[in-house]
């Protein structure tokens, strides 16, 4: 059974940097999947941050694209996300999710980021 | 600001049905982009339901059903369920801002 875990700090001060690794057990990150970063502010709507294909290649969303940054580590099976410059309007539960053809067809339990001084 | 507007709510007594829409436009819905829908229950992350406008994953009641025309999609719920209380989204792609696009989401509530 295939599952993603998201980890990283719960509490990040800005205008740091917030990182966010999420970890594939049960598949290989090299197979044919996109793999997306999804976020959700407490209270509000899903908002698509961006996706990677195992290859490198990248697709940001534009509002967040110049503090974005989404890599993977083959060697450790998992992706990440970084988002710098972060304010308090960044504080959201954090997805990563396998992109099936073109729908999220599995997802992590999520991770809560609290952006606070 | 979401490209994909829902209404906030809907809500039905058991065993009716609801409809949700999602209104998009010619650079999404409308250019033929396939479209989505999760079903997010409250404190869970959220899980597919419908996939290509209309087929269902293995595991979802066939009480779930899409369609699409146009600019717009839908999302039928029949038989209406307490557990089926949760916030539906849909999704699809949009050509003017070269990714993917959430809707504004809405609220089921069973009556």
């Amino acid at each position: 059974q295939v599952q993603l875990q998201e980890s990283g700090p719960g509490l990040v001060k800005p205008p740091g940097t917030l990182s966010l690794t999420c970890a594939v057990f049960g598949d290989s990150i090299s197979s044919s999947y996109w793999w997306s970063w999804v976020r959700q502010p407490p209270g509000m709507g899903l908002e698509w941050i961006g996706e990677i294909y195992h290859s490198g290649v990248t697709n940001y969303n534009p509002s967040l694209k110049s503090r974005v940054t989404i890599s993977v580590d083959k060697s450790r099976n998992q992706l990440s996300l970084k988002l710098s410059s972060v304010t308090a309007a960044d504080t959201a539960v954090y997805y990563c999710a396998r992109i099936d053809r073109a729908y999220m067809g599995l997802w992590g339990q999520g991770t809560l980021v609290i952006v606070s001084s | 600001q979401s490209v994909l507007t829902q209404p906030p709510s809907v809500s039905g007594a058991p065993g009716q049905r609801v409809t949700i829409s999602c209104t998009g436009s010619s650079s999404n819905i409308g250019a033929t982009y396939d479209v989505h829908w999760y079903q997010q229950l409250p404190g869970r992350a959220p899980k597919v339901i419908i996939y290509g406008n209309s087929n269902r994953p293995s595991g979802v009641p066939d009480r779930f059903s899409g369609s699409k025309s146009g600019t717009s999609a839908s999302l039928a719920i029949t038989g209406l369920q307490a557990d089926d209380e949760a916030d539906y989204y849909c999704q699809s792609y949009d050509s003017s801002l070269s990714g993917r696009v959430f809707g504004t989401g809405t609220k089921v509530t069973v009556l």
